[in-house]
């Protein structure tokens, strides 16, 4: 089945030392997001990327970068994990092009935690 | 300004009753996207249902049906016959134009507790 795959499911680091996070999609859709969300609160935009355009929220931190090398593979790059930093991070695609109507297709997430 | 309003933090239903979950929301563009997210405890976010700021019809997935009320500015989800499987936190959700349509906005969730 067509899917949003995110890898690792759980993922432990320590405080300060960069971790990576990784989402493929097979539906083939042009826009992919990284959402951060905390616990039992919404979840938060970080970027999002349109074919290859990244699209950084403004309140986003410096200390979190994406990669998109290709349609189907996007990472999500933590360079220095603080301890609020902890959280399900959520990858989800949307497409085949950019429409309101578009429901987004969400990964099972990545539960980060830090030490 | 909240752009997306669920009130009701947590909700109990019994099981095999009908529940409405509440959202309003705020938007000047004519043109937007509504839409209704189950989350599961495992984490994972599953679209329900899907309401256009055009469409005449309430959206119906199922047991899910969605109350949209385009004057009030609101797009309730009601579950009919409500399942222990139901017992999940539900975001209501809305997509802009003005934003080029990517964005997604969610509101603070509304966590459902079906009771057996």
């Amino acid at each position: 089945d067509a899917m949003v795959i995110q890898n690792p499911r759980y993922q432990v680091t320590q405080f300060g030392k960069p971790v990576t996070l990784s989402c493929s999609q097979t539906l083939n859709h042009n826009v992919m997001y990284w959402y951060q969300q905390k616990s039992s609160q919404a979840p938060k935009l970080l970027f999002h990327y349109y074919d290859k355009d990244f699209n950084n929220e403004a309140d986003t931190p410096d200390n979190f970068q994406s990669r998109r090398p290709n349609t189907s593979f996007c990472f999500l790059d933590i360079r220095s994990p603080g301890l609020g930093d902890a959280a399900m991070y959520l990858c989800a695609t949307s497409g085949p092009e950019r429409d309101i109507n578009n429901e987004q297709f969400f990964g099972p997430g990545t539960r980060l935690t830090v030490l | 300004a909240q752009k997306i309003t669920q009130t009701q933090p947590g909700m109990f239903v019994q099981e095999k009753e009908a529940v409405t979950l509440d959202c309003t929301y705020d938007t000047s563009d004519p043109s937007y996207g509504l839409f209704w997210y189950k989350q599961p405890s495992s984490g994972e976010m599953i679209f329900l249902i899907y309401q256009g700021s055009y469409d005449q019809q309430n959206a119906t997935e199922g047991r899910y049906s969605l109350n949209f009320q385009k004057a009030r500015k609101s797009a309730n989800l009601v579950i009919s016959a409500s399942q222990l499987g139901d017992s999940a936190m539900y975001f209501c959700a809305m997509r802009e134009v003005n934003t080029g349509g990517f964005k997604t906005i969610f509101g603070a969730g509304t966590r459902l507790f079906v009771k057996a």
